[in-house]
C-alpha cells in the first residue's frame, strides 16, 4: 500500500463549513497528489505537490487549496464546502525513478456535503 | 489536452472465460504511458498493468494482457480465465512521458461483473 494513509476515511459535513483532509505517507516520497472520483468521470486531479511548500493545480482545483509543510503530510482544504464537492477523495504518491515511476493510491476518503 | 474514453460502462463474463475491456485515448504526444487500474468494492486503487508507448510488444501480467494499437490510439485489457476476484471497476489511464508529466488522466471506468 506504499505506506499511505488518509484521514478521515468518512466525513459528513454541511454546506459552507471548512473541511480538511489529510494524506500521510511514511516513505519520504517527493510527489503527492489529490484526486477526486465521481461517477462518469473516473478520477480527476485536484492539486499535486512536488516538494515541501511546492504545489501546483490540477484540472479541477477551483474551491480547493492544499498545503505541504513537511514531506510526509499533504493537506487538502475545502474552504467552504459545497454539495458539488461530495465525492471520494484519493491521495497518491509517485514512487520510482525515471520511466519506472508509478502512482500508488491511498484508501480514499468519502466526503458528503449536505 | 489528453482524453481517455472507456465506452463500456459495464461488462459481464462467465467465470473461467475471457473478457476484453476497451479503452481509447486522444493525444498529440508520441511518448507516454498507459495503465489499467482495478478498483474492487474496497475502493482501493490497484495497478494491474502498464504499457510504454515506445514499446511495440504488448505488456502481460499473468492472466492480464493488453492489446496496444498506437496508430489507432487503442489500449484494451484482456483478462483470461476470469475469476470471481476479478469483479471490480477497471480504469484506463494515460500519463505523459514529458518531464513534469505527473498527471494521470483517467477514463470513466468499466464495471466488470463475473458470473459463477
Amino acid at each position: 500500500d506504499a505506506g499511505i494513509t488518509q484521514s478521515p476515511r468518512h466525513k459528513v459535513t454541511e454546506t459552507g463549513t471548512p473541511v480538511t483532509l489529510r494524506c500521510h505517507q511514511t516513505e519520504n516520497h517527493r510527489y503527492m497528489y489529490w484526486y477526486r472520483q465521481d461517477p462518469g468521470h473516473g478520477l480527476r486531479l485536484i492539486h499535486y505537490s512536488y516538494g515541501v511548500k511546492d504545489t501546483d493545480k490540477g484540472e479541477v482545483s477551483d474551491g480547493y487549496s492544499v498545503s505541504r509543510s513537511k514531506t510526509e503530510d499533504f493537506l487538502l482544504t475545502l474552504e467552504s464546502a459545497t454539495s458539488s464537492q461530495t465525492s471520494v477523495y484519493f491521495c497518491a504518491i509517485k514512487s520510482g525513478q525515471g520511466i519506472y515511476n508509478e502512482q500508488f493510491f491511498g484508501p480514499g476518503t468519502r466526503l458528503t456535503v449536505l | 489536452a489528453q482524453t481517455v474514453t472507456q465506452s463500456q460502462p459495464e461488462m459481464s463474463v462467465q467465470e473461467a472465460e475471457t473478457v476484453t475491456l476497451s479503452c481509447t485515448y486522444d493525444t498529440s504526444e508520441s511518448d507516454y504511458y498507459l495503465f489499467w487500474y482495478k478498483q474492487p468494492p474496497s475502493r482501493q486503487m490497484i495497478l494491474v498493468i502498464r504499457q510504454e508507448a515506445y514499446k511495440q510488444q504488448n505488456a502481460t501480467e499473468n492472466r492480464f494482457s493488453v492489446n496496444f494499437q498506437k496508430a489507432a490510439k487503442s489500449f484494451s485489457l484482456k483478462i483470461s480465465d476470469s475469476q470471481l476476484g476479478d469483479a471490480a471497476m477497471y480504469f484506463c489511464a494515460y500519463r505523459s512521458a514529458k518531464m513534469g508529466g505527473n498527471k494521470l488522466v483517467f477514463g470513466a471506468g468499466t464495471i466488470l461483473r463475473v458470473k459463477s
